[in-house]
């Protein structure tokens, strides 16, 4: 069964700190996903990381895959308060189509 | 383009009764899924449309859910007799064949009384 952890599941940073969120899995998957999601709202997409290795960036925020580590991260750079939001990674496998797992979501919030 | 969409975006039922939601995926877009999320924990998977095949029921939670959906259109999610732990927001998403990225719409409230 796959499963997904991610750490912390709260976090509490100052404006123009870096930190980094963790999202591990437990069996072989075939992509990895970042999402974000705002109080009330619906699911953003940020990164889809398909390989190992993969680093994709946009903006402050910086995702990466290991996939021998079963490891994603998501770096932080310079925190904003427009980063406040929930954010979640998940994995799927079976080629391009399939449902995500999820992992619990980790709740930023960015203080000035 | 329009998103995907979901009615009603709000929804107060009592518990025993029937209730039937709605998602509207992006036009083209093969796949659709239903997720659900209860306050404060990540999306549980429920169903999974792809095409014409047989839909992927393998997350749903009792036999008191059942989605169906016509051809790569709409697709209804029906919980019979509901229960207070139903209460959740029910998401929609959709994707084209061969592409990863899911889209998701902006959810039904369900809350059960």
């Amino acid at each position: 069964e796959l499963k997904v952890e991610q750490n912390p599941l709260f976090l509490s940073m100052q404006e123009g700190k870096n930190y980094t969120i963790y999202c591990n899995y437990s069996t072989t998957s075939d992509r990895l996903y970042w999402y974000r999601q705002d109080p009330g709202k619906s699911l953003e997409s940020l990164f889809v990381l398909l390989s190992n290795g993969a680093v994709k960036q946009e903006g402050r925020l910086m995702a990466s895959l290991d996939t021998k580590a079963r490891l994603s991260t998501l770096h932080i750079t310079a925190a904003v308060h427009d980063l406040s939001a929930t954010y979640f990674c998940a994995v799927t496998y079976g080629g391009s189509q399939g449902n995500l797992i999820f992992g619990k979501g980790t709740k930023l919030s960015v203080k000035p | 383009g329009a998103g995907v969409s979901q009615s009603p975006s709000n929804k107060v039922t009592e518990k025993g009764k029937d209730v039937e939601l709605r998602c509207d995926p992006i036009s083209g877009h093969t796949a659709l899924y239903w997720y659900r999320q209860r306050l404060g924990q990540g999306l549980e998977f429920l169903i999974y449309f792809q095409g014409n095949s047989a839909p992927d029921k393998s997350g749903l939670p009792s036999d008191r859910f059942s989605a169906e959906r016509t051809g790569e259109s709409v697709s209804t999610l029906t919980i019979q007799r509901t229960q207070q732990e139903d209460s959740a927001v029910y998401l929609c998403a959709s994707n084209r064949l061969a592409a990863y990225e899911q889209y998701f719409g902006p959810g039904t409230r369900l809350t059960v009384t």
